[in-house]
């Protein structure tokens, strides 16, 4: 049972570029999240997705798409990188939705030059 | 505006004692309130959850608060061990949505 799994663990790219960061749960969650963290921001969520096939915005949705791939599976795209995209990435799961705990990945470090 | 303010970036208490993390809030009226805990280069870790009709929950040494009326959660942590180290984050959940304070990065003193 390794919970939720995300990859890469590092990543630089040069502005411009895109990628997509990997996201994986084996908890049989229904809802999963997209969040990013900044020092003296906190976490702020992304994109989330309360259900598969469904995908709503979170609080900072600009330069980002997200795509449900099934229900274990959530990727987060950047398809056009830009140095304010800097960042560390966590992927989270629930159960419910914005209701119980939240259980989230070890990250990744994203770096935009 | 919402806000979530906790009460300080880092605090450092001498172990074996209590150590006392403040989350208050402004323009929320949350159903319920979560603490995380971070470790550095990792992802939070839930730790507990309190509804807003709780007035108080525990878990081992962990007790957390949460007064609706002075819009605070207290986070207590008896009998601090340097393994607490880490940062706290709070968390409210309300309308539909769940937003995280900054955290406060507790260090345990030897």
């Amino acid at each position: 049972n390794a919970g939720v799994t995300q990859t890469p663990k590092f990543q630089v790219l040069k502005t411009g570029q895109s990628m997509t960061l990997q996201c994986a749960q084996d908890m049989n969650h229904n809802s999963m999240y997209w969040y990013r963290q900044d020092p003296g921001m906190g976490l702020r969520l992304i994109y989330y997705s309360a259900s598969e096939g469904t995908t709503d915005k979170g609080e900072v949705p600009n330069g980002y798409n997200v795509s449900r791939l099934n229900k274990r599976e959530f990727s987060l795209r950047l398809e056009s990188a830009a140095p304010s995209q800097t960042s560390v990435y966590f992927c989270a799961s629930e159960t419910g939705t914005f209701e119980g705990k939240q259980f989230f990945g070890p990250g990744t470090r994203l770096t935009v030059l | 505006s919402q806000k979530i303010e906790q009460n300080s970036e880092a605090l450092n208490i001498q172990e074996g004692k209590t150590a006392t993390l403040t989350c208050n809030y402004t323009n929320y009226s949350p159903a319920y309130l979560q603490w995380y805990r971070q470790d550095p280069g990792r992802g939070p870790v839930f730790l507990l959850l309190i509804r807003e009709n709780e007035k108080e929950k525990r878990k081992e040494r962990l007790k957390v608060t949460f007064d609706t009326t002075l819009k605070q959660s207290l986070f207590h942590i008896t009998a601090s061990q340097p393994a607490d180290s880490a940062t706290y984050l709070c968390a409210l959940v309300g309308n539909e949505k769940l937003t995280f304070g900054t955290g406060t990065r507790l260090t345990i003193i030897p």
